[in-house]
């Protein structure tokens, strides 16, 4: 079983710590996503990576960045962390397409995050 | 830019009443995807959509993506508690290869 594991399930800051969310998947896939969650906005791609060291900017990247320095491993940083901030944080990968196009994404069980 | 509507945002039904779900897109999407969050739980995959047209079926759960591949339903048939969740569909374009761009969600309250 595909298996995404993310560093913490619930996480508290205070306003201007720099954070870091962890997320490492056991599969081998080329991609590998961050979102974040917030109630009646579903889903929004923060970043994301498709091979080490790259990365591509989703729809909401002002205020994270992000690092992958190894195929298993994608890293949120939320360099001084603001309130506004506070969400459900889920990671994702998957393998690209491919022919048959298909590409699922496999999440973790999310960190929600509060900053105080 | 690039947008998935799903409507309606919210559900009320009757255990044993049907449901649906729809999205759509102003563009031609590749295929579509459809996934079920749990309350308190992660999206997990249920569906790929690709050809134009198609219909899939898992149980009481009927898939379809339309002629033009520019909207998609989700129906359940004779909703069971263990439906309680949100759905969301997620659309791939062809002009991306990694990205897929997702609709709002609609959340499936069973009534008591």
């Amino acid at each position: 079983d595909v298996k995404v594991t993310q560093s913490s399930r619930y996480l508290v800051k205070r306003t201007g710590e720099k954070v870091f969310l962890e997320c490492v998947q056991d599969m081998d896939h080329e991609n590998m996503f961050w979102y974040r969650q917030d109630p009646g906005l579903g889903l929004r791609l923060i970043y994301f990576s498709y091979d080490v060291k790259m990365k591509e900017k989703g729809d909401i990247p002002e205020g994270y960045s992000v690092s992958r320095e190894k195929k298993e491993r994608f890293s949120l940083i939320l360099e001084s962390a603001s309130t506004n901030q506070t969400s459900m944080y889920l990671c994702a990968s998957s393998f690209l397409p491919g022919t048959s196009g298909r590409a699922e994404q496999f999440f973790g069980p999310g960190t929600r995050l509060t900053v105080l | 830019g690039q947008q998935v509507m799903q409507i309606p945002q919210y559900q009320h039904v009757q255990e044993g009443e049907d449901f649906t779900t729809y999205c759509n897109s102003s563009t031609t999407l590749s295929n579509i995807q459809w996934y079920k969050q749990r309350p308190g739980g992660h999206p997990v995959f249920l569906i790929q959509l690709v050809k134009s047209g198609e219909v899939k079926k898992q149980k009481r759960l009927t898939f379809q993506f339309g002629e033009a591949k520019k909207n998609s339903s989700l129906h359940i048939t004779a909703t069971q508690t263990t439906d309680v969740g949100t759905y969301f569909c997620a659309g791939r374009y062809w002009d991306s290869n990694y990205q897929l761009i997702w609709g709002a969600g609609t959340k499936l309250i069973i009534k008591p």
